[in-house]
């Protein structure tokens, strides 16, 4: 079993729909979780980042935490064309882990069509 | 602009053959990362960096090597032993002051594909 596992879709939605994006994962020494959004042939970009459980909200993206669940969401209000991407979601303990190692999830195809 | 230069953006390896994939940074971050991305597994570590002069070993190494003789600056070393280098390589960074890097995010660069002939 993989250490976090999320979902690979491919995921297809019509402009201005909310999307939701999920993660689990095993870990419960995970205290930090990143969500990452991906162009093709890019890098990824760093869309939100967190502590703990609870919730964070940027513009149209709220990411939420809720570790007695081990489960995080990503999601996405009023989706653009341009928010056609891969997201991967990312996490990381503290103390022991304190190089920072970032463990991922395979990451989900969206699709925003016109 | 600040950020994180990979070179060159495609790159094909012949067998036998050691290749180098540039990294460098301007953010003044002194911890650099290299991952290795395959379709459908996500971000694997191969190697970081916390200091000049000093890396560890990450999750999946072999056939990898690495140096970090400026804070810049963090090459990746494809080498022969590494059977299936066809993949695409990111460089990462991030800031470290006294072991806190685990409460700072990393940034990526735009990655380097590597094939083989």
């Amino acid at each position: 079993q993989k250490e976090v596992e999320q979902d690979p879709g491919p995921l297809s939605v019509p402009e201005g729909a909310i999307v939701s994006l999920n993660c689990t994962y095993s870990n419960s020494a995970f205290q930090y979780f990143m969500w990452y959004r991906q162009y093709s042939r890019k890098g990824p970009e760093l869309l939100m980042y967190t502590y703990s459980s609870g919730n964070k909200e940027d513009g149209r993206f709220t990411a939420q935490v809720d570790k007695s669940s081990k489960y995080i969401s990503l999601f996405i209000r009023d989706s653009q064309p341009s928010d056609s991407a891969t997201y991967l979601c990312a996490m990381k303990g503290a103390g022991g882990t304190s190089y920072g190692k970032l463990t991922f999830g395979q990451g989900t195809i969206l699709t925003v069509h016109p | 602009d600040g950020g994180i230069t990979q070179s060159p953006k495609y790159l094909f390896r012949k067998e036998g053959q050691n290749v180098t994939l540039s990294c460098e940074q301007n953010l003044n971050h002194d911890a650099m990362y290299w991952y290795r991305q395959d379709p459908g597994q996500g971000l694997r570590l191969i190697y970081y960096s916390q200091i000049v002069n000093d890396f560890q070993k990450g999750d999946i190494a072999e056939g990898y090597s690495v140096s970090r003789e400026k804070k810049e600056s963090f090459p990746l070393t494809v080498t022969s032993a590494q059977k299936n280098p066809t993949a695409f390589y990111l460089c990462a960074s991030s800031p470290w002051s006294s072991g806190q890097a685990y409460n700072q995010p990393q940034h990526f660069g735009d990655g380097t594909r590597l094939s083989i002939l």
